[in-house]
């Protein structure tokens, strides 16, 4: 089992509608999640980090931990084709500066 | 808002060649990573450093790799001897001292193609 599993997509929604893009991981001693947003030859975007469990909102988007079900999700709402990217979900354990293992990454695409 | 930059953005290398990729961090921080992502797959660590040594590395970061941080701004990683297979975006990160070093900022990468 991967320690980390995105649906790598693509996903394709109308302007204007709610995304929902989902990780599961394998590795409970998993504490911090990021959510990165990459353009086409760019490097990950921090777009939002959690600790632990809960949720998280930033204007249109809301992050959401289950670390019960090893579950995360990032919720876009009112998608704008400017969103139209790769997402890329990343977690780390406790402990100083430890590394992050990245899910393969959900491409989005919305459409007007 | 302050960034990680990295130079060169393309680096084109006969293999068997020595490379170095150069990235300055953001000022403030004081841990720096290198991961890499080779084309259609995921982005993998490679190594994080941190007070002028090694915190921990990968299995990818063979003895052909090392890095430096040879001043106050910037963070290098050096491939001795380029394979094929060290084809790939490398993209630098760093972080700040607060909430365990997390999250990390990363750098629009160095797209490094070995012929």
């Amino acid at each position: 089992q991967k320690e980390v599993e995105q649906d790598p997509g693509p996903l394709s929604v109308p302007e204007g509608a709610i995304v929902s893009l989902n990780c599961t991981y394998s590795n409970s001693a998993f504490q911090y999640f990021m959510w990165y947003r990459q353009y086409s030859r760019k490097g990950p975007e921090l777009l939002m980090y959690t600790y632990s469990s809960g949720n998280k909102e930033d204007g249109r988007f809301t992050a959401q931990v289950d670390k019960s079900s090893k579950y995360i999700s990032l919720f876009i709402r009112d998608s704008q084709p400017s969103d139209s990217a790769t997402y890329l979900c990343a977690m780390s354990h406790t402990g100083t500066a430890s590394k992050l293992t990245f899910g393969t990454g959900t491409r989005l695409q919305v459409t007007l | 808002e302050p960034e990680v930059t990295q130079t060169p953005s393309h680096q084109v290398t006969q293999m068997g060649q020595e490379v170095i990729l150069r990235c300055v961090p953001i000022s403030n921080h004081l841990y720096f990573y290198w991961y890499r992502q080779i084309l259609g797959q995921k982005v993998e660590f490679l190594v994080s450093f941190y007070n002028n040594e090694i915190s921990e590395k990968s299995e990818i970061f063979d003895d052909q790799f090392s890095v430096e941080r040879p001043d106050g701004s910037n963070f290098t990683l050096k491939i001795r001897s380029t394979k094929l297979e060290d084809s790939a975006m490398y993209f630098c990160a760093s972080s700040s001292p607060g909430q365990g070093g997390q999250p990390q900022h990363f750098g629009d990468g160095t797209r490094l193609s070995i012929l």
